[in-house]
Order: structure tokens, then C-alpha cells, then sequence
């Protein structure tokens, strides 16, 4: 069975440190993709990454970056600087090979402080 | 503007009216869903629909009914609803068994129940 837990419900840190959201999952398929959705106060999910089962590698765009680590079943997101505009809920999310559902985590409420 | 939008933003009504809420995509995607989310708990898939067709159908209670006329427009009824079915109810679409960019989602409707 798929599960996407995120242990961190609500995190609250002041502009510009760093801040990492954790993602732990847990599928039984070989090949599987992982997501993180933002969703602002304005209610929309937006997609941030997807990434596969076989591509470890990790990513940086600007000021985000994703750690992928197979061996912990862990697909944590790092905020770099950040900014009071990246306040919202963040969602780390599975999807099995060959299926058009995506499971969700329960989201991180993240607060940043001016 | 995602490409999927969802009408109307906010809904209230009595538990004995009968409303639809609409979405419409404007991607070209060939499947669609509807999410609920509600306060403290996790997205819950409710329907997919793929090609038309419905596939998945999570053991929603009967007094959500989908709709789905063609690829692009997907609806849900709602008739003789409960207060605990207030929620955030989220659209989205995307290339159904694929994935590539995940889902697309639209704004939501916050629906109350009174």
C-alpha cells in the first residue's frame, strides 16, 4: 500500500534561514515518482517537482532544493533563504507506475517571519 | 490561471438544497479528479475520471455524484449534503497513466454546509 507521511505539521522560522520539510514513503513498487505541491492562501495546489524511482539525483532550482534518498525512503525539500512569499502548505505526494493517482501526505504548514 | 478552473469559489448551502459544482480544463488533458480537503486531514481522492470513463470511485457517499460530458468539463452534484461534508473541494487534470508534470489543479470551491 502507498503512504506519504509528513511528521512535521507546522513549522515557523524567521526570513531567510534555511528550512527543510521532511517526506518519508512508502510503496511497494520498484517504480514510482514523488511530488511536492505548494498550496498558498489562495487555495490552489502548484506543482513544484516530480521526480522517478530511478533518478536519485538530487535537484536545485534558485532557492529549492530536493534530497531524494532511496535508502531512507525520504524525499525532503530545502528552502534556501527564505521568504515571507513561501508561507503556505506544503504536500509531498506518491504515485505508482502506471497509475493516474497521487497520493498525498497530510501537508507542513510552513511560516515564515518577517 | 492554471488552466483548470473551477466555479463557483465559494458555495454555501442547506442541507436539503441541490447544487453542482464545475470544473473545466483547458489543457488538453484526457483525465481529471476531484480531491476534497477538509481541515486537519489529509487530500482525499473522491473520483478520476480518464478518458470519459470513471475509474476510481473511493467510497464516496451517494449524495456526491460525478459527471464527466467529455474531457474537458467534469462536475459534481451534491444533494442532501451533511455540515461534515464542508471542505475544500479541488479540480485537477492531467495526462492520465503518464504523469509527466503531475497534476494540474484548479482554486477550489470552499463549500459550507449549513
Amino acid at each position: 500500500a502507498q503512504k506519504v507521511t509528513q511528521a512535521q505539521t507546522e513549522i515557523s522560522v524567521v526570513e531567510k534561514e534555511d528550512v527543510t520539510l521532511d517526506c518519508v514513503y512508502e510503496t511497494r513498487d520498484t517504480t514510482y515518482y514523488l511530488f511536492w505541491y505548494k498550496q498558498p492562501p489562495s487555495g490552489e495546489l502548484v506543482f513544484l517537482i516530480r521526480r522517478n524511482s530511478f533518478d536519485e539525483q538530487n535537484e536545485i532550482s534558485g532557492r529549492y532544493s530536493w534530497n531524494f534518498q532511496k535508502s531512507t525512503s525520504s524525499f525532503n525539500f530545502t528552502i534556501t533563504a527564505s521568504q515571507v512569499v513561501d508561507s503556505a502548505v506544503y504536500f509531498c505526494a506518491l504515485s505508482e507506475a502506471g497509475d493516474d493517482k497521487i497520493i498525498f501526505g497530510k501537508g507542513t504548514r510552513l511560516h515564515i517571519l518577517p | 490561471e492554471t488552466g483548470v478552473t473551477q466555479t463557483p469559489r465559494h458555495l454555501v448551502m442547506g442541507m436539503t438544497n441541490k447544487k453542482s459544482l464545475k470544473c473545466e480544463q483547458h489543457l488538453g488533458h484526457n483525465a481529471m479528479y476531484w480531491y476534497k480537503q477538509s481541515a486537519k486531514k489529509p487530500l482525499e481522492l473522491m473520483f478520476v475520471y480518464n478518458f470519459k470513463e470513471q475509474t476510481e470511485n473511493n467510497s464516496v457517499p451517494s449524495r456526491f455524484s460525478p459527471e464527466c460530458p467529455n474531457s474537458s468539463h467534469l462536475f459534481l452534484h451534491l444533494h442532501t449534503l451533511q455540515p461534515e461534508d464542508s471542505a475544500l473541494y479541488l479540480c485537477a487534470s492531467s495526462q492520465a497513466l503518464t504523469l509527466t508534470d503531475g497534476y494540474t489543479f484548479g482554486s477550489g470551491t470552499r463549500l459550507t454546509v449549513v
